[in-house]
């Protein structure tokens, strides 16, 4: 078992819609959780950061983790084909200084 | 302010060659690390360099080598190139050692043939 799991996708939405990106992991000694969105050829670009259970949002943009059941989502509302990227989520314990990274899935959204 | 430069940006080498990446942190970020990204696949940790020590290693082969310089720059280093090579190479950086908040550059694209 792989220790962070992300449905690659594709996802294709209309714009408008809401869009649900989750990720799943077996370490419990995770505690710093991430997504990242990554344009086609670039680098990835932090888009949200969190620490603990519960919810993050900043804008459109709504982290959500759920350690108990080992489960972060990112919901998008109202997307934007500017939006069309892949998202990947990535995670790190307190001990160690690099991110495990989940596939990443690929999101486009259609005007 | 500028963000994590990388470079080159492409490159094409064949097999048995050496190449060397290099990066340049967002200023005041004293952390480095190199990810490795193939097509498809997320990014995998191959180092961190924190105050010019090396903090942590993937599970990469002894021909990836990197270093940190006093101006917290980065060089990776990768020897007797094989086909399976050919990725993305991102470097990040971050203030601390393990706070997470990576932020990467744009990646050089290495292409062995």
């Amino acid at each position: 078992q792989k220790e962070v799991e992300q449905d690659p996708g594709p996802l294709s939405v209309p714009e408008g819609a809401i869009v649900s990106l989750n990720c799943t992991y077996s370490n419990s000694a995770f505690q710093y959780f991430m997504w990242y969105r990554q344009y086609s050829r670039k680098g990835p670009e932090l888009l949200m950061y969190t620490y603990s259970s519960g919810n993050k949002e900043d804008g459109r943009f709504t982290a959500q983790v759920d350690k108990s059941s080992k489960y972060i989502s990112l919901f998008i509302r109202d997307s934007q084909p500017s939006d069309s990227a892949t998202y990947l989520c990535a995670m790190i314990s307190g001990s160690q200084g690099n991110l495990i990274f989940g596939k990443g899935t690929k999101l486009s959204v259609k005007p | 302010d500028a963000g994590v430069t990388q470079s080159p940006t492409h490159l094409i080498k064949t097999r048995g060659q050496q190449v060397t990446l290099r990066c340049s942190p967002i200023s005041g970020h004293k952390s480095v690390s190199w990810y490795q990204q193939v097509l498809g696949q997320g990014p995998q940790f191959i180092f961190q360099y924190y105050e010019k020590e090396e903090r942590g290693r993937g599970n990469f082969p002894d021909r990836f080598s990197a270093r940190q310089f006093p101006n917290y720059s980065s060089e990776l280093n990768v020897n007797a190139l094989l086909l399976g090579d050919s990725a993305l190479y991102l470097c990040a950086s971050s203030f601390g050692q393990t706070t997470g908040e990576l932020f990467f550059g744009e990646g050089s694209r290495l292409t062995v043939l």
